[in-house]
């Protein structure tokens, strides 16, 4: 199966920076098939990206994801409080889906 | 709105048996890939396996095969996640998510925290 590694595993930011997320696959996904999700505590994850690069539904400008084969990165231009949660990548391009361990992104 | 309202929380005994269950609304359940990820305390998330209810095609992670079994209900917009025996390894958080027809997890339900201890 694909491992998904995440760094780094805790970034340390403040309001109004850019967080840079990586997300590097063991192995090439198929077709891009990399999707990146926000968890706040006590909440279920939700979608941010999908197609390494597509942003979902009602998610703000400010994030944007990259990338190709097995490197990803999701930016986020200018951090609000809101952004402080964990972020995990998943890969549903090859079989089985896998999540990477998440980044932890904390206010400084 | 689409929704997925799981099952509350549960405290089992090893050994015990236990379905948990995810309740679909909002859109149309049958047409739609339903999947079942678990969460450990302190580490990421692990995906288990999915079913589609239109007609109950079940597929499983390797590492969760013969562990767990999925099934739905499409008449009560319902999918279900269940244990024979529990362990206190199974001691996880428990999510159903709504596969997109892009592929990726576009709605989720709550989660049910499912405790396993003697």
């Amino acid at each position: 199966e694909i491992v998904l590694t995440q760094s780094p595993g805790t970034l340390s930011l403040s309001p109004g920076e850019r967080a840079t997320l990586s997300c590097r696959a063991s192995q090439s996904i198929n077709n891009n098939y990399l999707a990146w999700y926000q968890q706040k505590p006590g909440q279920a994850p939700r979608v941010l990206i999908y197609g390494a690069s597509s942003r979902a539904t009602g998610i703000p400008a400010r994030f944007s994801g990259s990338g190709s084969g097995t490197d990803f990165t999701l930016t986020i231009s200018r951090l609000e409080p809101e952004d402080f949660a964990v972020y995990y990548c998943q890969q549903y391009g090859n079989s089985p889906r896998t999540f990477g361990l998440g980044t932890n992104l904390e206010i400084k | 709105e689409v929704q997925l309202v799981q099952s509350g929380a549960e405290v089992k005994k090893p050994g015990e048996s236990l379905k948990i269950s995810c309740k679909g609304s909002g859109y149309s359940f049958t047409d739609f890939w339903i999947d079942w990820m678990r969460h450990l305390p302190g580490k990421g998330l692990e995906y288990m396996g999915v079913i589609y209810p239109g007609d109950s095609d079940t597929r499983y992670n390797p590492s969760f095969q013969g562990q767990v079994t999925i099934s739905a209900d499409k008449s009560i917009t319902t999918a279900y996640l269940q244990w024979s025996s529990l362990k206190a390894s199974d001691t996880a958080m428990y999510y159903c998510a709504r596969r997109s027809r892009t592929g990726n997890l576009d709605f989720w339900g709550q989660g049910t925290l499912v405790t396993v201890s003697s």
